[in-house]
């Protein structure tokens, strides 16, 4: 299974809405990513957990909040966002680090009203 | 900061030709990647080549590599509309931790 999956496809939030974003994968992966992606722009790498654990943060703003609750799971938590951080959320899982292959899901669009 | 910096921006060929698309980077690098994003989809893994490879092939994909210039080449052979995606280059290094992606090249392969 060379697949990684995101839930939901699709989200429509308010500014002063709280959601999540998910990404599951199951092969044995131990490096997750989240990227924002913005139309006809390279994904931007915004966190990085290596063995669960958070070990890269571009300096993403504290509305963003990621989680890893075990190897296979990657949570992104979103609270009061604003209409610019509307784009395409991509998560990444590699082997064990950010210089390999990286398997990417389908991503979440996002939009903020 | 981006890394890479890929040409063309935008490329239109017909199908059966071939598409080249240049990436250069700036600094050391342990591997490069290509990646290609059918539209407002994920990054699909083409190839990857080791800073000691000088040529990759994957079927119709050939890459090359120069560390001496800092920059890769993609070429793909016989094109199909299928082919119609971005294209992006992507170094990295085990000191970094993470992928540099290039600006990307947008092909659009017409019947």
């Amino acid at each position: 299974d060379t697949e990684v999956t995101q839930t939901p496809k699709h989200l429509v939030m308010g500014m002063t809405n709280k959601k999540s974003l998910k990404c599951e994968q199951h092969m044995g992966h131990r490096a997750m990513y989240w990227y924002k992606q913005k139309a006809k722009k390279p994904p931007e790498l915004m966190f990085v957990y290596s063995y669960e654990k958070l070990s890269i943060n571009e300096s993403v703003p504290s509305r963003f909040s990621p989680e890893c609750p075990n190897s296979s799971l990657l949570n992104l938590h979103l609270h009061a966002l604003q209409p610019e951080d509307s784009a395409l959320y991509l998560c990444a899982s590699s082997q064990s680090g950010g210089w390999e292959t990286q398997y990417f899901g389908p991503g979440t669009r996002l939009l903020v009203l | 900061s981006q890394q890479g910096e890929e040409d063309p921006q935008a490329l239109s060929i017909q199908e059966g030709e071939n598409a080249t698309m240049n990436c250069s980077y700036k600094t050391s690098i342990n591997n490069l990647q290509w990646y290609r994003q059918n539209s407002g989809r994920g990054l699909v893994h083409l190839i990857l080549i080791r800073s000691n490879e000088r040529e990759k092939h994957s079927g119709r994909l050939r890459v090359t590599l120069d560390t001496s210039k800092k920059s890769s080449s993609l070429l793909i052979t016989a094109s199909r509309a299928a082919d119609t995606a971005s294209y992006f280059c992507a170094t990295s290094s085990v000191f970094w931790g993470k992928l540099q992606f290039g600006a990307g090249t947008q092909v659009v392969v017409t019947p």
